[in-house]
């Protein structure tokens, strides 16, 4: 049962380099979405995705990419590291509806210097 | 729009001792509501949710939270602390037709011995 896969679990990049944070579900999810965890703010919609093919903007979407040609993968791209994008994510996915709960993955820790 | 507060970033309880965790959320169209836990270096995972069905909603580990609509809260609860609930928790709010969830700041729980 391997659930949501998020690859790698660390990394440092140094500014302005690009890079791919990578997540696979192998539970048959419509539904993925990327969050950002940070300090005292709780956890923050990047992107989400509702089917292979489709992709919509979250909380805050700049400067990140994603896309969705797969039902079991979503990665997040970073075009050109900032500062301010040093953060936990997460990836997430459930089927589709309200009601549901998201399944995570045990995060990527992300260092940008 | 759909928001979340968590009162207390930080709450502290001794071993057996009552845990509350307050949750209130605004939402201008009945809500579904979440409890997520999050033990270190992992990703959250679903304790409970409110649905519209019973008001009294009971999870794992022993927690249970109400709805109460006219206080627009979903506290936690748990009758007698663990060392093992000794984790960060995040309560979370999602509307009917939407593809965005609202995760509020978190509370870290600690538990004394």
């Amino acid at each position: 049962n391997a659930g949501v896969t998020q690859t790698p679990k660390f990394q440092v990049l140094k500014t302005g380099q690009s890079m791919t944070l990578q997540c696979a579900q192998d539970m048959n999810h419509e539904y993925m979405s990327w969050y950002r965890q940070d300090p005292g703010m709780g956890l923050r919609l990047i992107h989400y995705s509702v089917g292979a093919g489709i992709t919509d903007q979250g909380e805050v979407p700049n400067g990140y990419n994603v896309s969705r040609s797969t039902t079991e993968d979503f990665p997040l791209r970073l075009l050109s590291a900032a500062p301010s994008q040093t953060s936990v994510y997460f990836c997430a996915s459930s089927p589709l509806g309200a009601a549901v709960a998201q399944h995570f993955g045990d995060g990527t820790r992300l260092s940008i210097l | 729009a759909q928001s979340v507060t968590q009162l207390g970033s930080h709450v502290s309880v001794s071993e057996g001792a009552l845990v509350l965790l307050r949750c209130n959320y605004s939402s201008s169209v009945p809500p579904y509501l979440f409890w997520y836990v999050q033990y270190p270096n992992q990703g959250l995972q679903l304790l409970l949710k409110y649905t519209s069905a019973a008001t009294l909603v009971k999870g794992i580990n022993g927690f249970e939270a109400e709805f109460k609509k006219s206080e627009t809260s979903f506290h936690l609860t748990k009758p007698s602390a663990h060392m093992s609930d000794a984790a960060e928790y995040f309560c979370a709010v999602s509307l009917s037709g939407g593809f965005k969830t609202i995760f509020g700041a978190g509370t870290r729980l600690f538990v004394k011995a």
